[in-house]
């Protein structure tokens, strides 16, 4: 089974910074990586698939790179709304076992 | 707009069993990979199991021979079937799409609002 590591647990910033955002996967995942954001009392919402494509509707202010086991979340200008917590997400090949990173809270500073 | 709606969740005794209900709007479920996914309060998502548009089905090892999941396709509905229930269930349950390269469907692009099931006695 691929486990997922996220770092850091909790980001400290303030709207406008830059917030940089790391999954690692404990073997190659290949691009196969998606992350997602969740506020609280809401559903998670798909931000990035296939490790860099922005999900329909999600601000150019998100990126994502990455490949093989390494891959970073990049959020350029912090906007009020973008402080949650985000988790990035896999599949294995076989069996098709999904396993989801433990999430990174990005919180106002 | 593409909607998916999940019902069924409520409080129910250890042991129990409890039948949560997907409903979609403007996609079909049937053409389409489903899952479910969990979290307990406090914690993170925990992938819980997937219906392929083929119809084959796969359970995280924490519900495999306990949950079952099936698709009406008259009522465009996804079904979780939860059976020996535990408090370690205890969760809201999500229902989402997912999407992908055939066969490699990994990312879940719209997700319900989510039930809450607490399992207690």
């Amino acid at each position: 089974e691929i486990v997922l590591r996220q770092s850091p647990p909790t980001l400290s910033l303030s709207p406008g910074e830059r917030a940089t955002l790391s999954c690692r996967a404990s073997q190659s995942v290949s691009g196969y990586l998606a992350w997602y954001q969740q506020k609280p009392g809401q559903a998670p919402r798909l931000l990035i698939y296939d490790a860099s494509n922005r999900a329909t509707g999600i601000p150019a202010r998100f990126s994502g790179s990455g490949s093989g086991t390494d891959f970073t979340l990049t959020i350029s200008g912090l906007e009020p709304e973008d402080f949650a917590v985000y988790y990035c997400q896999q599949r294995s090949n076989w069996p098709p076992i999904y396993t989801f990173g433990p999430g990174t809270k990005l919180e106002i500073k | 707009e593409v909607q998916l709606v999940e019902t069924g969740g409520g409080l129910i005794q250890p042991g129990g069993s409890l039948r949560l209900s997907c409903g979609a709007s403007k996609f079909t479920v049937s053409s389409n990979s489903m899952t479910w996914v969990r979290q307990a309060p406090g914690k993170g998502l925990e992938w819980v199991s997937v219906l392929y548009r083929t119809g084959s089905t796969y359970y995280a090892d924490s519900v495999k021979d306990r949950f079952t999941v099936s698709r009406d396709n008259s009522n465009n509905t996804l079904y979780l079937q939860m059976n020996s229930l535990r408090a370690e269930d205890t969760a809201v349950y999500y229902c989402a799409r997912a999407r992908g390269l055939w066969g490699l469907e990994y990312y879940f692009d719209y997700w319900g609002l989510g039930t809450l099931v607490i399992v207690s006695s």
